[in-house]
């Protein structure tokens, strides 16, 4: 099983704060990356998707990736307390249709 | 429009009873997914078609039964749970073209099991 690891929260910011999530993959062959959002009792919800060594933004979010570090971050600027939630990093696994999650982590916005 | 839809919202079985969950898409996805996922923890995979085949088993104990009758659905047959399998099943699609652009999945809101 190829592993995905993410940092262990909670994390905790400040309404308006940069939050930085991140996440480590074992399989050098993976290509595609995903964060996803997890409200409490929801389902996963794409927030990106990035595929090339760099960054990537989409409004108040960026994703960065470093593939020689097997390295994927997620950065929310100006965080509001609906950002609250679980952030799920996924992977799949190289040449495989299998998506393998992170734990996830939760952040939390404080007003 | 990303819409995957699942029923029942809720579901509560005893464990000699037989159901069945339901998963639907109008996206034009060939791949289809189901996933179980328990309080705290991430999505595990169960079962992927690809084009109506089943592709992917991940060693599901057989009171699982997946069934796709076709390209926008996708069925979980349910018989002889055991507590332990209550938990959240999320059904999920994606394109499956070949371009790993496309391979976004989608989720749908769940359907959220008790095995009594």
């Amino acid at each position: 099983q190829k592993e995905v690891e993410q940092n262990s929260g909670p994390l905790s910011v400040p309404e308006g704060a940069i939050a930085s999530l991140n996440c480590t993959y074992s399989d050098r062959v993976s290509q595609s990356f995903f964060w996803y959002r997890q409200y409490s009792g929801k389902s996963p919800e794409l927030i990106m998707s990035i595929y090339s060594n760099g960054d990537k933004e989409d409004g108040r979010f960026t994703a960065q990736l470093n593939k020689a570090s097997q390295y994927v971050s997620l950065l929310i600027r100006d965080s509001q307390p609906s950002d609250s939630a679980t952030y799920l990093c996924a992977v799949y696994q190289g040449g495989s249709e299998k998506l393998v999650f992170g734990k996830g982590t939760k952040l939390t916005v404080n007003p | 429009d990303t819409e995957v839809t699942q029923t029942p919202k809720h579901l509560v079985m005893g464990m000699t009873n037989k159901k069945s969950l339901k998963c639907e898409q109008h996206m034009g996805h060939r791949a289809m997914y189901w996933y179980k996922q328990k309080a705290k923890k991430p999505p595990e995979l169960m079962f992927v078609y690809s084009y109506e085949k089943l592709s992917i088993n991940e060693s599901v104990p057989s009171r699982f039964s997946p069934e796709c009758p076709n390209s926008s659905l996708l069925n979980l047959h349910l018989h002889a749970l055991q507590p332990e399998d209550s938990a959240l099943y999320l059904c999920a699609s994606s394109q499956d073209s070949g371009s790993r652009e496309a391979d976004t999945q989608y989720f749908g809101p769940g359907t959220r099991l008790t095995v009594l």
